[in-house]
């Protein structure tokens, strides 16, 4: 079946514009998550969905961060007034059931990521 | 938090050379994932693995985890196994289900 899909695949910004960043996850998962990947940070969560309830967005580096995810299906992150330091490539991933499931319904599985330039 | 850490943090093969990769964490785990980040940046699912051992392929992995450490061993190796290897972890008890990743090791595999 279809993977995870981003989009779009590359984004080049001038700092201060917003951007929105768009994940279609496996369709039937329940859980979505947002991840970011920096040279200088590694992997690092972002937010986590997990069907209606509300996000957890607890990994959010800043209030110019925000994300939804409408009828429990497809996530927008949107980043306002961005920064150079915003640079990265941003990962979304979904899995069966997230904290509500067991075993192999937690595996998380990764889209190709959206790399996002900000000059 | 919890620590995740991965060694060796680079590694160069000889193609057709074995090679084992390991992960060390701090806490017990409800989920351990191995991925492959190949040279276009795509997480490629390799293992979900948060005890036991697991075989696919020229690669296998073992969970120990209480003694809170994951191998990932590939055997055989292949040009087309060059990118970099993470473990990432899902601590037990966690409240957002999310992974925390190691820094990766850097496989280069050459003819």
């Amino acid at each position: 079946g279809a993977g995870v899909s981003q989009s779009p695949s590359n984004k080049v910004t001038e700092k201060g514009k917003d951007v929105e960043l768009r994940c279609d996850p496996i369709s039937g998962h329940t859980a979505l998550y947002w991840y970011r990947q920096s040279l200088g940070q590694g992997l690092e969560f972002l937010i986590y969905f997990q069907g209606n309830s509300a996000p957890d967005k607890s990994g959010l580096p800043s209030d110019r961060f925000s994300a939804e995810r409408t009828g429990g299906s497809v996530s927008t992150l949107t980043i306002q007034r961005t920064q150079q330091e915003d640079s990265a490539v941003y990962l979304c991933a979904s899995s069966p059931s997230g904290l509500a499931g067991n075993n192999r319904r937690r595996t998380q599985y990764f889209g190709p990521g959206t790399r996002l330039l900000v000059l | 938090g919890i620590q995740v850490e991965q060694s060796p943090p680079d590694l160069i093969l000889q193609e057709g050379a074995n090679s084992t990769l390991r992960c060390n964490f701090s806490d017990s785990v409800n989920n351990l994932q191995w991925f492959h980040q190949n040279p276009w940046g795509q997480l490629i699912n390799l293992f979900y693995i948060p005890s036991g051992t697991k075989q696919n392929g020229r690669l296998s992995a073992t969970t120990v985890a209480t003694e809170r450490y994951s191998l990932l061993y590939i055997s055989s190796s292949q040009t087309t196994d060059s990118g970099v290897y993470f473990c990432a972890v899902e601590r037990t008890g966690g409240s957002q289900g999310n992974l925390i990743f190691g820094k990766g090791t850097k496989l280069s595999v050459k003819p």
